[in-house]
């Protein structure tokens, strides 16, 4: 597809459980970032992905959060034992990096609900 | 720390009156500036880009930014709002080949 793809669209989960969010960027972007959004708290980075490495992992609320990318194209975030804190939408967006012209592409989202 | 700052969380205007939304920036030397929107139920999409050369920006439907570097600012400007211009704003800020760091967003509600 065009743009950015992220699956599944709704999450539901219960406490205590493990979820993986699924990002597929645009074909060619070398840099992949995710983000949380929550009501009132706009957008929170989490991490940032140049090809396979992460230079910037900074934005992880705990260590329960991580994310891997691999071939330089799929990437996925995992959360264990989810919080209902953790409850938020998830949005992964790609950039072609290396060049001054950093305009983000974002997908729709993964809205997550902890129970 | 770099950070973006929104002076507006919430705002609420009339149609056709006169939109100004702040955002300061507190990077040092040369910045790229956006401004992202998301209207109710869509993408973050990108409205407007300052990389180099003019300072007043013009985007899509009618919006512009001004980038004022001795203010650290880039505020966002539209002359004459429409209702169908309720959204979510978001300024965001990189310095070359780095990340993004966006400002926590706008919440702009325009009364018919």
């Amino acid at each position: 597809g065009a743009g950015v793809s992220q699956s599944p669209s709704n999450k539901v989960t219960e406490k205590g459980k493990d979820v993986e969010l699924r990002c597929d960027p645009i074909s060619g972007h070398t840099a992949l970032y995710w983000y949380r959004q929550s009501l009132g708290q706009g957008l929170e980075f989490l991490i940032y992905f140049q090809g396979n490495s992460a230079p910037d992992k900074s934005g992880l609320p705990s260590d329960r959060f991580s994310a891997e990318r691999t071939g330089g194209s799929v990437s996925t975030l995992t959360i264990q034992r989810t919080q209902q804190e953790d409850s938020a939408v998830y949005l992964c967006a790609s950039s072609f990096a290396g060049d001054s012209y950093n305009e983000q592409f974002f997908g729709p989202g993964t809205r997550l609900t902890v129970l | 720390a770099q950070s973006v700052s929104q002076h507006n969380h919430h705002v609420i205007l009339s149609e056709a009156a006169s939109l100004e939304l702040g955002c300061n920036y507190s990077y040092g030397g040369t910045v790229n500036l956006f401004w992202y929107v998301q209207y109710p139920g869509q993408h973050l999409q990108l409205l407007l880009k300052y990389f180099s050369g003019d300072p007043l920006v013009k985007g899509i439907k009618g919006f512009e930014a001004e980038f004022i570097k001795s203010k650290f600012s880039f505020n966002l400007r539209k002359p004459s709002v429409q209702w169908s211009d309720t959204a979510e704003y978001f300024c965001a800020v990189n310095r070359r080949d780095d990340k993004i760091i966006f400002g926590k967003g706008t919440r702009l509600h325009i009364l018919p």
